[in-house]
C-alpha cells in the first residue's frame, strides 16, 4: 500500500510570493491534515479536510488556506509569504473522521522563504 | 486552549541504558497517541492508549496511560542506536484534531 505522498520535496520562495503544496492521502483515506513544523519544534495543526470540506483549522492567519479535491488529495496555499513561514509542512491522512487519532504522515515539503 | 507538554526536552543516553519520556496534558484526554520522528523524517504512528491505567508493550517500548487520563509515559528498555529520534505524544482536542506534545529528542551514543 502506497503511503502519503507530498510534492514538492523542497520549495524556495521569496517573501511576498505564494506557495502551493500538494498531498495525496493513502488510498481509501478521506481525511487529510496539514501541520507546520518549524525547525527543531513540534507540530502545529493547520487544517483538516474531510470529504471535501474544511472541518477545522488551527491558529493561523487566513493567508494559510487549502482545499480537498474529489479524489481526496489536498492542496495547501500560503499567500504573502513571510520569513517565519519557513518550515517543514507535513500532510497526514486518516481513514475517515472517526479515525482522526491514527494519522499517517507524508515525508513533508520543506518550504524556505528568503 | 489545551496544552500538551513533554519532559525532558532532550535526553542523551549510552546505548543499553533505559529512557523514559513523560507527557502531561492540561485537560483530561479520551485517548492518547505516540509518534516517533527520526532525524530528517516524518512522524510515524506508534500506538494509541484509551483506557485509564492502560499499559501496552511493543518489544522494548512500554507505553502507559495515567489513571486520571491526563498523563502518559513511554519507556524504552536497553536503548539502541535505532531508537534515536523525537518522540511525540498527541491528545485530541474535542473530537476533531490532535494536539501534539512538545516532543522529547532522544540521542543514543554507541
Amino acid at each position: 500500500e502506497a503511503g502519503v505522498t507530498q510534492s514538492p520535496t523542497h520549495l524556495i520562495k521569496t517573501r511576498g510570493q505564494q506557495a502551493t503544496l500538494r498531498c495525496s492521502p493513502i488510498s481509501g483515506h478521506t481525511s487529510v491534515y496539514w501541520y507546520q513544523q518549524a525547525l527543531g519544534l513540534g507540530l502545529q495543526f493547520l487544517l483538516w479536510y474531510d470529504e471535501g470540506e474544511e472541518r477545522n483549522r488551527g491558529n493561523f492567519p487566513p493567508r494559510f488556506s487549502g482545499r480537498q479535491f474529489p479524489n481526496y488529495s489536498s492542496e495547501l496555499n500560503v499567500n504573502a509569504l513571510e520569513l517565519e513561514d519557513s518550515a517543514l509542512y507535513l500532510c497526514a491522512s486518516s481513514r475517515d473522521r472517526a479515525t482522526v487519532y491514527e494519522q499517517y504522515f507524508g515525508p513533508g515539503t520543506r518550504l524556505t522563504v528568503t | 486552549g489545551q496544552q500538551v507538554m513533554q519532559i525532558p526536552q532532550y535526553q542523551h543516553v549510552q546505548e543499553g541504558e533505559d529512557f523514559t519520556t513523560y507527557c502531561n496534558s492540561s485537560t483530561t484526554l479520551s485517548n492518547i497517541q505516540w509518534y516517533k520522528q527520526r532525524p530528517g523524517g516524518h512522524p510515524v504512528f506508534l500506538i494509541q492508549l484509551v483506557k485509564s491505567g492502560e499499559v501496552k508493550k511493543q518489544k522494548r517500548l512500554t507505553f502507559q496511560f495515567g489513571e486520571a487520563k491526563k498523563n502518559s509515559s513511554l519507556h524504552i528498555t536497553a536503548t539502541q542506536t535505532t531508537d534515536v529520534g523525537t518522540y511525540f505524544c498527541a491528545g485530541p482536542e474535542n473530537t476533531d484534531k490532535l494536539i501534539f506534545g512538545t516532543g522529547t529528542r532522544l540521542q543514543v551514543f554507541p
